[in-house]
């Protein structure tokens, strides 16, 4: 069964760097075509692809924020964060992550989300 | 960029109604497209992958077409459990979703 589930701080104040932690099972990081994406969505509005983490290491940021994001693997841990640099009250959203199988192409399981508020 | 449309907006229909959405690219995505359903306060779940191959699990009502700039999500009879917005996203480049389709229930 493969579960995600993320975790962080609910409140950030803006120009902090926000760190987003995603605790999986059921699927490993070390197994070849396993990835990991990161997805946010500002309230009441549409879904934004942020990041993703591939088996092999490889990395993959959305070009609006490339220069904001880091990712990285646990994999002793099944475990991803992604940190997002000097984060503004725009920034305020459900974050999600989500496992991607690269045979399927998309993100197939989902986390339930953390909402992260940015405000001082 | 590559920006996805979709429409309507908002869609109200009777169960037992077939329901059909729309979704376009602003450049070809060939069948990189996947449909996803989300109800209030859940995690979206996905519902059809590669345009028209149906994820795990999913009930056959829910069918994907279309290639290249436009495509559809068809739910040939609408359930009481279907109610939600429903999310395409384009995988040819990077990823971006639309906008959104509202379901309700009449």
């Amino acid at each position: 069964q493969v579960t995600l589930r993320e975790s962080g701080p609910a409140l950030v104040k803006p120009t902090q760097t926000l760190t987003l932690t995603c605790t999986f099972s059921g699927f490993s990081l070390t197994t070849g075509e396993m990835c990991v994406s990161w997805i946010r969505q500002s309230p009441g509005k549409a879904l934004e692809w942020l990041a993703r983490i591939d088996w092999d290491g490889d990395k993959y940021f959305s070009p609006s924020l490339r220069t904001r994001l880091s990712i990285s693997k646990d994999t002793s841990e099944n475990q991803v964060v992604l940190t997002m640099t000097n984060v503004e009250p725009v920034d305020t959203a459900t974050y999600y992550c989500a496992r991607l199988f690269t045979r399927v192409g998309v993100e197939d399981y989902w986390g339930q989300g953390t909402l992260v508020t940015v405000s001082s | 960029d590559i920006q996805m449309t979709q429409s309507p907006s908002t869609l109200s229909a009777s169960v037992g109604d077939r329901v059909t959405m729309t979704c376009r690219a602003t450049q070809s995505v060939d069948t990189w497209l996947a449909w996803y359903q989300q109800k209030p306060g859940k995690a979206p779940k996905l519902l059809i992958y590669k345009a028209s191959t149906s994820g795990s699990g999913v009930p056959s009502r829910f069918s994907g077409s279309g290639s290249g700039t436009e495509f559809t999500l068809t739910i040939s009879s609408l359930q009481p459990d279907d109610f939600g917005t429903y999310y395409c996203q384009q995988y040819s480049s990077y990823r971006t979703f639309g906008q959104g389709t509202k379901v309700e229930i009449k």
